[in-house]
């Protein structure tokens, strides 16, 4: 069965660094997405993405965050300069014509000492 | 933005047992999702509701959209260790933005 890919698991850097977190949707899908879960709380959106643009984010994704989605698998999410309220997990979702049935990769842990 | 409130907030249950969860919110949403999730691991999509009033069943789970589109349930049946984990309800916000609510972490004791 088709399913969304994430790497590293888990990436530890220093605050103030920038970190590249990535995920491989699954291949038909058009509709790519990054939530966020702090540790003990509830998933949050971040950003969506379709046809190469963001097509809506939250009050979470400001200027630190960019998407990009380098070539025809891949679905990056980059934070230019880490803080400590940045350490989470960071889910990829994908779905293909509707955004209801919303798939969601295994996540990256990111730990910002 | 908009909130769910999920009850209870966790459950401790013996094998066999049926559970009830629920969710509430203050405005009314047009899809409504519940979803599971195991240590490490990402959301998987349970069940998925789309009209008001509808009641949907996934196997030994069943899940209901209120008349008022702002709150549901979801019933699991005979409960086995597998089922331990933690439940989100999620609203489709306008768009393609999935609103979560905070969890309810079942625990099965066998």
């Amino acid at each position: 069965e088709p399913e969304v890919t994430q790497t590293p698991s888990h990436q530890v850097t220093q605050m103030g660094q920038e970190v590249i977190l990535r995920c491989v949707p699954i291949s038909n899908h058009l509709y790519f997405y990054w939530y966020r879960q702090i540790l003990g709380q509830k998933v949050e959106f971040l950003v969506s993405f379709y046809n190469n643009e963001i097509s809506e984010k939250s009050e979470i994704f400001d200027d630190q965050f960019s998407v990009e989605r380098p070539d025809g698998s891949n679905f990056t999410l980059k934070i230019r300069s880490t803080k400590l309220e940045d350490s989470a997990m960071y889910f990829c979702a994908s779905s293909d014509f509707s955004p209801v049935t919303q798939y969601f990769g295994p996540g990256t842990r990111l730990t910002v000492l | 933005g908009q909130q769910l409130n999920q009850s209870p907030q966790s459950m401790f249950i013996q094998e066999g047992e049926d559970v009830s969860m629920n969710c509430t919110s203050s405005s009314i949403f047009n899809t409504w999702l519940w979803y599971k999730q195991d240590p490490g691991e990402g959301p998987v999509l349970l069940i998925a509701l789309y009209k008001a009033g509808e009641l949907t069943s996934n196997g030994r789970l069943t899940a209901q959209f209120g008349i008022t589109r702002k709150d549901s349930f979801l019933n699991i049946s005979a409960s086995i260790p597998s089922d331990v984990g933690i439940y989100f309800c999620a609203g489709l916000e306008y768009g393609n933005k999935l609103v979560f609510g905070a969890g309810t972490i079942l625990r099965v004791k066998s």
